[in-house]
């Protein structure tokens, strides 16, 4: 069965440096997302991407924050300069396939920043 | 802007008996989504509803949508151990696109 893959699984950072999350999504869905979760708390959309521009972003999704589908295949989201209340597990989803509107989520990266 | 409260945030509920999380909405919905999330764990799609009286089953679970009262319910039948996790619905309007989720229902069986 087709799913969502993540990578990587875990990253510390230092605050300051910039990392990037990377998702392959589900090979013929057409939406991707990315969420995240910080501990304990409910799931918080961060940004939408469709035919190769953001769609939708949230208040969070601020210029510290960008996305790419730099292939067919992957879909990445940057953060430029990492802070300490960015540490929270990043979910990626993608939606648009059979079952049109059910979004897959992948495994997450949990990003700790200290 | 389209706000998800769930209730309980909490249920301890004891093996064999039955229960139901509410999930209501504030402004119109197209679609309404049930995920399960173990601890550590991604989001396991369970439901989504897409009509007004739309009702989904599978095994123990059965999620209904409730358009008008802007309700959706998750109801556990003769809950098992199994069964224990965090229950999130996800409400969404429009087309592909942000879903909003509750504060999820942490469910705990007990024996």
């Amino acid at each position: 069965e087709p799913e969502v893959t993540q990578t990587p699984s875990h990253q510390v950072t230092q605050m300051g440096q910039e990392v990037i999350l990377r998702c392959v999504p589900i090979s013929n869905h057409l939406y991707f997302y990315w969420y995240r979760q910080i501990l304990g708390q409910k799931v918080e959309f961060l940004v939408s991407f469709y035919n190769n521009e953001i769609s939708e972003k949230s208040e969070i999704f601020d210029d510290q924050f960008s996305v790419e589908r730099p292939d067919g295949s992957n879909f990445t989201l940057k953060i430029r300069s990492t802070k300490l209340e960015d540490s929270a597990m990043y979910f990626c989803a993608s939606s648009g396939g059979s079952g049109f509107y059910e979004q897959y989520f992948g495994p997450g990266t949990r990003l700790t920043v200290t | 802007e389209l706000k998800v409260e769930q209730n309980p945030l909490f249920l301890s509920m004891q093996e064999g008996k039955n229960y139901t999380i509410y999930c209501n909405y504030s402004t119109t919905s197209d679609r309404l989504y049930w995920y399960r999330q173990d601890p550590g764990k991604s989001l396991e799609s369970l439901f989504v509803l897409l009509s007004n009286g739309a009702v989904k089953q599978e095994g123990r679970l059965m999620a209904s949508l409730d358009t008008k009262a802007r309700l959706s319910t998750l109801h556990i039948t003769a809950a098992v151990h199994d069964l224990s996790a965090t229950y999130f619905c996800a409400a969404a309007a429009g087309g592909n696109e942000k879903l909003t989720f509750g504060t999820g229902t942490r469910l705990t069986i007990i024996p």
